[in-house]
């Protein structure tokens, strides 16, 4: 099994420009969730997906932010525009439901906005 | 509110030496706990986890950690620190297993040789 996957693994923007941060679960898993990691929160639950369908997004910062899970097997996470206050690693998780929510984290986007 | 505590931002032990990172989770009727490690540039992957049974865990990597409900602690040892084991600890809580993780803000760990 190849893990969960993350593209691009590095993003350098300049602020007010688009980003999308794409995420490949691990086949089978039906839940999907995608963290922020900073020094200063930590790590912070933005959405969360079971079957596609978008159960949580009490963590998504703003408007600015979006997420999509048009199949089992893909998810993307844009912002628009992009500030430097964005500056983070983000991270996909996914997990099989029936295991108590068990998450398998991917390596990772680490996205810098100038 | 649910929070999950490590006390200790940053460790420094030697090589082979013994370690204990400490957790403690907040009050919960049935609290799944989990393990994570980080290296540097990398995802967390699972060390170890608690749902039931036996309270000491066996996880990958040699390490082990105990569930003391009595102290809501969930504390993770390792008998002979390698210098790869060098990296972030991160403790999480899923209250009686939804979705939501809390995690606590991790014990960076550095190995001297």
């Amino acid at each position: 099994d190849a893990g969960v996957i993350q593209s691009p693994r590095h993003e350098v923007t300049e602020m007010g420009q688009e980003v999308t941060l794409r995420c490949k679960p691990i086949s089978g898993h039906n839940s999907l969730f995608w963290y922020r990691q900073t020094m200063m929160r930590g790590l912070e639950l933005l959405i969360y997906f079971n079957n596609n369908v978008p159960i949580d997004d009490s963590g998504m910062p703003e408007d600015r932010f979006s997420a999509k899970m048009p199949n089992a097997s893909f998810s993307t996470l844009k912002i628009q525009p992009s500030e430097p206050r964005d500056s983070a690693v983000y991270f996909c998780a996914s997990s099989f439901e029936e295991v108590f929510y068990e998450q398998f984290f991917g390596p990772g986007t680490r996205l810098t906005v100038l | 509110a649910q929070s999950v505590t490590q006390p200790d931002i940053h460790i420094t032990v030697s090589e082979g030496a013994s370690l204990e990172l400490r957790c403690n989770y907040s009050y919960g009727a049935t609290p799944y706990l989990f393990w994570y490690v980080q290296s540097p540039g990398q995802g967390l992957q699972l060390l170890l986890k608690y749902f039931s049974g036996d309270t000491l865990v066996q996880g990958i990597k040699g390490f082990e950690a105990e569930f003391k409900r009595s102290q809501s602690s969930f504390n993770l040892r390792k008998p002979s620190v390698h210098w790869s084991d060098a990296a972030e600890y991160f403790c999480a809580q899923s209250t009686s297993g939804t979705y939501k993780y809390i995690f606590g803000t991790g014990t960076r760990l550095k190995v001297l040789a």
